[in-house]
């Protein structure tokens, strides 16, 4: 079971602005441990798309930015594009768990 | 360029034990986690475990029975034993590359998965 919670979708249209949210615990990212965010289409590998909660891998466009505040982080993804359209997966490392944990995943759909 | 490929039976019959290979190019294996995920289906992702570069390992409490990760850097490969399959392990197995510090550890590499069965 996913201890980081995020919406099942969400969607916009080409060129507009969506934000994803993962929210944790005091044990996660309130801790403060880093998140780190993946896009995942169907039958290919997740991709790394965010890390440190902030940071974009190179060759990540800049339209993908990561933001971290207490116990939840966000991703948004700026003039979205039917390209983007994949899960995505935050997470963490979890001291009670003493191990890593992803979110619950979020669908971007665009319109 | 770092790649991973996993191998290994499409299906295992309940109460048998899964084995999985990942065969690593492009890293010599010396350094960072080796890790082991999966996504049952319809769901999402779930760390299984890793083995640290020195031959350290971890897995998840969530499994609730012994899982083994091992390597063979001779071969560039590690490898994941689960045991005592039921239904419930029947899922895409990916293994990935682990890199940092193990708080802050971030999947960089991962291979295309494989899907695994579990039925009799």
């Amino acid at each position: 079971q996913s201890v980081l919670t995020q919406p099942p979708s969400v969607s916009g249209a080409p060129g507009q602005r969506v934000t994803i949210s993962c929210t944790g615990s005091s044990s996660n990212i309130g801790a403060p441990y880093h998140v780190h965010w993946y896009q995942h289409l169907p039958g290919t590998a997740p991709k790394l798309l965010i890390f440190s909660d902030s940071d974009r891998p190179s060759g990540v466009p800049d339209r993908f930015s990561g933001s971290k505040s207490g116990t939840s982080a966000s991703l948004a993804i700026t003039g979205l594009q039917a390209a983007d359209e994949a899960d995505y997966y935050c997470q963490s490392y979890d001291s009670s768990l003493s191990g890593y944990v992803f979110g619950t995943g979020t669908k971007v759909i665009v319109l | 360029q770092v790649q991973l490929q996993e191998s290994g039976p499409g299906l295992v019959k309940p109460s048998e034990t899964l084995t999985l290979t990942c065969t690593v190019s492009g890293d010599s294996m010396t350094e960072s986690y080796w890790v082991w995920i999966r996504q049952p289906p319809g769901k999402g992702l779930e760390w299984i475990g890793y083995i640290h570069y020195t031959g350290s390992t971890s897995s998840s409490s969530s499994l609730k029975r012994p899982v083994t990760i091992s390597r063979d850097m001779s071969k560039n490969q590690f490898y994941l034993k689960l045991s005592s399959v039921t239904a419930a392990d029947t899922a895409v197995y990916y293994c990935a590359r682990g890199s940092g510090y193990y708080t802050r550890l971030l999947f960089d590499f991962w291979g295309q998965g494989i899907p695994v069965t579990v039925s009799s």
